[in-house]
């Protein structure tokens, strides 16, 4: 069965500290993908990476990163620099090839909160 | 890429009425996808609209209840029938583009339920 775990439920951060959100999750499938989504106070869902199960290299993308490791079931996103703007609902999520990528199951998301 | 659209964006419902949820896509997807959260929680999947058949429910959502159509390739409604407090949630519909293998997700719909 598939399951995405999401320990923190909160953090918060002072504006520019770097902050990591971690993301744990499980799987009976080799083929996967891994997302993450961001969803600011407005509530709509922000697409911010999605990673497929055979590319274990890490992604770089301005002040956001990503770290997959499948030794660990881990796909952590880091934040450098945080900012004010990026206070909100992160979310990981995973979708398996036997339900051919259409489910999409989502952790319980952390709320990062960024103060100036 | 695709844009999603919902209507209405929000609601304010009283106990017992029913409410309807529009999903539009401005271009033809394979799936779209009804999901709820509840405030402060996840995303839970509530069912798979099927193009001219019945939606696929998962665990814990029947029909009754949450009623979809999706008459053609861009468009599904969801129902939320004889509401009460605990259906506030946000809906939000999703789709994929069996082309490009791309999901999106529509702005949300904020039902409050008095």
């Amino acid at each position: 069965a598939q399951k995405v775990t999401q320990a923190q439920t909160e953090i918060s951060v002072v504006e520019k500290e770097d902050v990591t959100l971690d993301c744990v999750y499980e799987t009976r499938d080799t083929t996967y993908y891994l997302f993450w989504y961001k969803q600011p106070p407005s509530g709509e869902l922000v697409f911010l990476i999605r990673r497929n199960s055979f590319d274990e290299q890490n992604e770089i993308s301005g002040r956001y990163s990503w770290n997959f490791q499948k030794s660990t079931s881990s796909f952590n996103f880091t934040i450098t620099a945080s900012q004010v703007v990026d206070s909100a609902v992160y979310f990981c999520a995973l979708s398996e090839v036997n339900t051919g990528f259409q489910k999409l199951v989502f952790g319980t998301g952390t709320r990062l909160l960024v103060s100036p | 890429s695709a844009v999603i659209s919902q209507k209405p964006s929000r609601d304010i419902c009283q106990r017992g009425t029913s409410l309807t949820i529009q999903c539009q896509v401005d271009s033809q997807v394979t799936m779209m996808f009804w999901y709820r959260q509840q405030p402060g929680q996840s995303l839970t999947l509530i069912a798979t609209a099927n193009q001219g058949s019945e939606a696929t429910y998962e665990s814990g959502f029947v029909i009754d209840k949450f009623p979809i159509s999706r008459p053609n390739l861009t468009f599904s409604t969801l129902t939320v029938s004889n509401m009460s407090p605990e259906d506030s949630s946000i809906y939000l519909c999703r789709a994929i583009s069996g082309n490009t293998d791309t999901q999106y997700f529509g702005p949300g719909t904020r039902l409050t339920v008095l």
